[in-house]
């Protein structure tokens, strides 16, 4: 079985404020590690693929790091908005022995207030 | 471009009634489909997943079943729904082949309870 953490569960922040949370996974087998963002009644929207030790990868305002050797990645959202209030989820996936493993496994998510 | 549809987007059931799921997918051929499943309190827990027409993987043990009767087509099934089916459901595809760095996209969800 594998665990995925993702800390905080939760996060209240104002207006404008930076912010950063964490997803870890196992370190060993490493293919890759996604992150999501799902806002109320809409669909998770990937933002990033990354896939190689050292990966930072941007997008606006939200920009992702990676370290596979102690297997962990960072989220950062710089001067947050309320539009940026979502569930964020990382998954992460991992090579299986034997073939056709299509498997990402999900961590719980960092659900992020911004508040006006 | 490509667009997911997956329906209902609500459904209450009781217990011991069937159950049919249904996801397509248009702008893209051969996608490899992905059925999720949220339960309250946990993540996203691949339920199945289909690489091409017939071809079916399931992830975990359960009374569901999915099928993938055409190519851009994915049922999830259950023949006698339990109230630990309840949870929120989601239809994904990817692009076909090498899969690791390929994003889920995700449809909108169905919102089952089973009472």
């Amino acid at each position: 079985i594998l665990n995925v953490e993702q800390s905080p569960q939760s996060l209240h922040v104002q207006e404008g404020d930076s912010t950063n949370f964490t997803c870890s996974f196992p370190s060993s087998n490493f293919y890759a590690l996604h992150w999501y963002r799902w806002e109320t009644a809409k669909s998770p929207e990937a933002l990033f693929v990354m896939t190689l030790n050292g990966d930072e990868k941007k997008k606006g305002q939200i920009s992702a790091t990676l370290n596979t050797k102690e297997g962990y990645s960072y989220l950062y959202i710089k001067g947050s908005q309320p539009e940026d209030s979502a569930t964020y989820l990382c998954a992460f996936y991992m090579a299986y022995s034997g073939a056709g493993s299509y498997q990402l496994t999900f961590g719980k998510g960092t659900k992020l207030s911004v508040i006006p | 471009s490509q667009t997911i549809h997956q329906w209902p987007a609500t459904l209450v059931q009781p217990v011991g009634s069937p159950l049919s799921l249904e996801c397509t997918v248009e702008g893209t051929s051969n996608p490899n489909l992905y059925w999720y499943r949220q339960a309250a309190g946990r993540g996203l827990q691949l339920l199945f997943y289909s690489v091409g027409i017939g071809q079916i993987s399931s992830e975990v043990p359960q009374n569901l079943s999915a099928s993938r009767p055409q190519d851009r087509q994915f049922i999830l099934s259950s023949k006698k729904l339990l109230l630990s089916d309840s949870g929120f459901y989601l239809c994904a595809w990817s692009v076909a082949g090498v899969t690791y760095n390929s994003p889920l996209h995700f449809g909108n969800g169905t919102r089952l309870t089973v009472t």
